[in-house]
């Protein structure tokens, strides 16, 4: 059982808009910046988003994170075939002390 | 460019102990934290612990403690992260993985660089 909730799975066409919630409290995403990762199984994660709304570069602005209060939201527009992975909500939990994950969505684009 | 290599998959019996490398390159190896994460089969992203390469610091998640041990080699630019007393529920993929932020601040806890991942199997 994960800190953090994520559905598992989200889909959508391509071209279409997805997004995927990421739930926690007060002693995580209430208080801390939260990260949204993209995982293919057999390569490395990819950072999409840090800080709640922040893009790295090289993160097409196709990836768009929010947050409010307890709970945050990452957006995908114009979806590709490429962009089905797993994606996962990242945060500090003061609490427990220690990096929390959500338990990952996987995303298919049909 | 940054980059973060580590060593090859690794199979162990029950009760053994791995140690796997990452190995820095492209930036300077004492200025940003380094952390473990790992992925289970069907599982998600589990956090390990974090590395301060510049003085060796360490912080490791309650469930590992006693069985991880996380160190650094400043002269290869290596990180190590040594895991006993292994069970079948420790195969997994075991990730190091870059802080965007720098030794000398607070950790970020977010992560910029990953390595490709070390396969773990534990079995008899």
């Amino acid at each position: 059982q994960s800190v953090l909730t994520q559905p598992p799975s989200v889909s959508a066409a391509p071209g279409q808009k997805v997004t995927i919630s990421c739930s926690g409290s007060a002693s995580n995403i209430g208080s801390s910046f939260v990260s949204w990762y993209q995982h293919l199984p057999g390569t490395a994660p990819k950072l999409l988003i840090y800080d709640n709304n922040n893009r790295p570069s090289g993160i097409p602005d196709r990836f768009s994170g929010s947050k409010s209060g307890t709970s945050a939201t990452l957006g995908i527009t114009g979806l590709q075939t490429g962009d089905e992975a797993d994606y996962y909500c990242g945060t500090w939990d003061s609490s427990l002390s220690l990096v929390v994950f959500g338990g990952g969505t996987k995303l298919t684009v049909l | 460019q940054v980059q973060l290599v580590q060593s090859g998959a690794e199979v162990k019996k029950p009760g053994a102990s791995v140690k796997v490398s990452c190995k820095a390159s492209g930036y300077t190896f004492t200025s940003y934290y380094i952390h473990w994460v790992r992925r289970a089969p069907g599982q998600g992203l589990e956090w390990m612990g974090i590395i301060n390469p510049s003085i060796g610091s360490t912080n490791y998640a309650q469930r590992f403690q006693g069985r991880v041990t996380m160190t650094r080699d400043t002269s290869t630019s290596t990180v190590y992260m040594e895991l006993s007393s292994l069970r079948s529920e420790d195969t997994a993929v075991y990730y190091c993985a870059r802080d965007r932020g720098i030794t000398g601040q607070t950790s970020k806890k977010s992560f910029d660089y990953w390595g490709q991942g070390t396969p773990v199997t534990v079995s008899s």
